[in-house]
Order: structure tokens, then sequence, then C-alpha cells
């Protein structure tokens, strides 16, 4: 079974430019989950779809930050403008959905903003 | 601030023994655990799970123990190898049917050979 692909691997840009990020979950999985994990931390949750809806967005920097998952598939988290603050690891993870179904997780898009 | 912490941010065990990776949480309501190993440039990689009608749950090598009255949660790895080294997470989950699951900041656990 192909896992969660996730590109690029690796971006590094300057503040104030736009960036963005895709993800492919595995087939046949509802719920897709964006995480940002500074390094040094564990993964903080950005936004949560279930199909092609928002399940929850609550910590998404919405000034700066957005996502989409059109057809329900694939989905892309943008940033613009980027902030220095904004360099982490991009996580991208995916589940059946239902109580308490396990995720999982693509490599990540490791993300330098200078 | 996140609910979910860990008591120690680095454990080096020697190749065969056991490991023990401790987590606080401090949200009652939570009602699933699951913890999660890192590697260096890799995804988190799905351990083991337990919910909270449970008070141990063993896997491959692996032990999961919940203590609800006190909210702690620890993992326990038996004969431990070099490949478990690695970055471990404890994550909780508080959305109830929404699994939301919020991460711990993580014990990076070296073995040594």
């Amino acid at each position: 079974e192909a896992g969660v692909a996730q590109s690029p691997r690796y971006k590094i840009i300057e503040k104030r430019q736009s960036v963005a990020f895709w993800c492919n979950p595995i087939s046949g999985h509802a719920t897709l989950y964006w995480y940002q994990q500074i390094l040094g931390q564990g993964p903080k949750l950005l936004i949560q779809f279930q199909n092609n809806g928002v399940v929850d967005d609550s910590q998404l920097p919405k000034d700066r930050f957005s996502a989409e998952r059109l057809k329900g598939v694939d989905s892309t988290l943008k940033i613009q403008p980027a902030k220095l603050e904004d360099s982490a690891v991009y996580l991208c993870a995916s589940s059946l959905g239902g109580w308490n179904t396990e995720a999982f997780f693509g490599q990540g898009t490791r993300l330098t903003v200078v | 601030g996140e609910s979910v912490g860990l008591h120690l941010p680095t454990l080096s065990v020697q190749e065969g023994d056991n490991s023990i990776i401790n987590c606080a949480y401090s949200n009652s309501a939570s009602d699933y655990f699951i913890w999660y190993k890192q590697e260096s440039g890799k995804g988190p990689q799905f351990i083991i799970d337990i919910r909270s009608n449970m008070d141990k749950r063993q896997g491959q090598r692996v032990t999961v123990l919940l203590n609800k009255t006190v909210k702690h949660l620890s993992l326990q790895i038996a004969a431990t190898q070099p490949g478990d080294s690695a970055v471990y997470f404890c994550a909780e989950n508080i959305g109830g049917s929404n699994y939301k699951l919020t991460f711990g900041k993580g014990t990076l656990l070296t073995v040594n050979p």
C-alpha cells in the first residue's frame, strides 16, 4: 500500500515570499491533516479535513495560511507571505476516519525561511 | 498550551536493556492515546495505541501503560535495539470522534551498542 506522499521535500524561501505544499493521502482515507513541526517540538495540528470539508482549523494562522482539499483527495497548504517563524517541517497525515483510527504520516516538507 | 508533556527529554540505554519512556497528560477528557516513533528526516510512525477504558496494551516488544488516576502514560520497549533510536512522542485525542491529536515535545531515545 502506498503511503502518504508529500512534495517538495525541501524548500528555502525568503521572508514575505509565498510557498505551497502538496499532499496525496492514502487512497480511500477520508480524513486528512496538516501539522506543523518546529525543530525540537512535537507536531501541532494546523487543519483537519473530512473529505473536502474543514473539521478543525482553530490553530491555522488564517491571515497567512490557507489550505484546500479539492474533490476530497489531494490537498495543498499555502503560506503567503512567509515569516521567519514559519520555518518548520510541514507534515501531512491521513486516516480512514471515524473514532480513533490510526493516522499515517508522510515524510514532510522542510521549509526554511531566510 | 499543550496538555501533553514528557518527564525526560533524553534517554540513553544499552542495547538489550529495557526502555521506559514516560508521558504526563492533563486533559481528563482525553479518550485515546498513541505512541509515535519519529526517526530523523521521517514522519511519525505509529507504534501502539490505547483507549481510556484500558490500563495496559501489549504489542511486539512494546507495552503501553495508562494510569488515569495520575494522568500518566508510559511506553516500555523490551530488549532495546539500535534501530529503536528515535524521538518518541505520546499523543492524546482530545477531539472525540474528530480524532484531534495533541502531541508532546518528545523523548530522544539513544541506544548504545
